[in-house]
């Protein structure tokens, strides 16, 4: 089955304390991104990546790292979290097609708190 | 700021209604817009898309009509069911640099479709 997984899907921390959010797709996909999903204001992109090693800033990068070691994978990275941090992450995968056509395929939510 | 403006924020009908979402924007460099449907735990889906070189697209129950002179572009259910009920995300697709592109999302509206 084609699908975009994330883990872990909820996760409550501390101000500070490191922590990585896994993404992972078996559609051979070039495209990956992530974003955060807030009330009120939709989702909004944090980092984006166009093939390995391909990463640029998305339109909220701050606070956030990303790695694309593989084409598969494309962690999400809060090396010192806060609390305005805490929302909903998805992670996104797509081809990269021509004309902008591309179909985006949403992962099923990663629900962060920090405390 | 937000580059596509999404109302209203939820709208609750009775079956067999047709809700419609409106959607604006101001970058004329969007050259896709896709509509995304959620559902509560999960992440968002790819409903429906139209290019801006169309007037209207219909699939099935949901149809897209787009204004390019206004900058406006609108989601149509007809006759809507208890199951359409979702959040509904309209967005913009541009490209940013070589062959990579961005998508900017709305800011969703929750449907409430009543038995």
């Amino acid at each position: 089955e084609a699908q975009v997984t994330q883990n872990p899907r909820y996760l409550i921390t501390v101000t500070g304390k490191k922590l990585t959010v896994t993404c992972s797709q078996n559609m051979n996909h070039e495209y990956m991104s992530w974003y955060r999903q807030d009330p009120g204001l939709g989702l909004r992109q944090i980092y984006y990546s166009m093939n390995v090693e391909v990463t640029d800033k998305g339109d909220v990068p701050e606070g956030y790292k990303v790695s694309r070691k593989e084409k598969r994978n494309f962690p999400l990275i809060l090396e010192s979290p806060s609390p305005n941090q805490t929302s909903l992450y998805f992670c996104a995968s797509s081809r990269k097609l021509s004309g902008g056509q591309e179909t985006q395929y949403f992962g099923p939510g990663t629900r962060l708190l920090v405390l | 700021q937000q580059q596509v403006k999404q109302s209203p924020q939820s709208l609750i009908v009775q079956k067999g209604g047709i809700p419609i979402i409106n959607c604006a924007y101001e970058n004329t460099a969007f050259d896709y817009f896709p509509w995304y449907q959620q559902f509560p735990g999960k992440g968002p889906a790819l409903l429906i898309a139209i290019r801006p070189d169309v007037s209207e697209k219909k699939e099935g129950r949901f149809t897209i009509s787009f204004n390019k002179s206004a900058k406006q572009f609108s989601l149509h259910i007809m006759d809507s069911q208890p199951g359409d009920s979702a959040t509904y995300f309209c967005a913009a697709s541009s490209r940013i640099s070589g062959s990579a592109r961005q998508l900017t999302f709305g800011s969703g509206t929750q449907l409430t479709v009543l038995p």
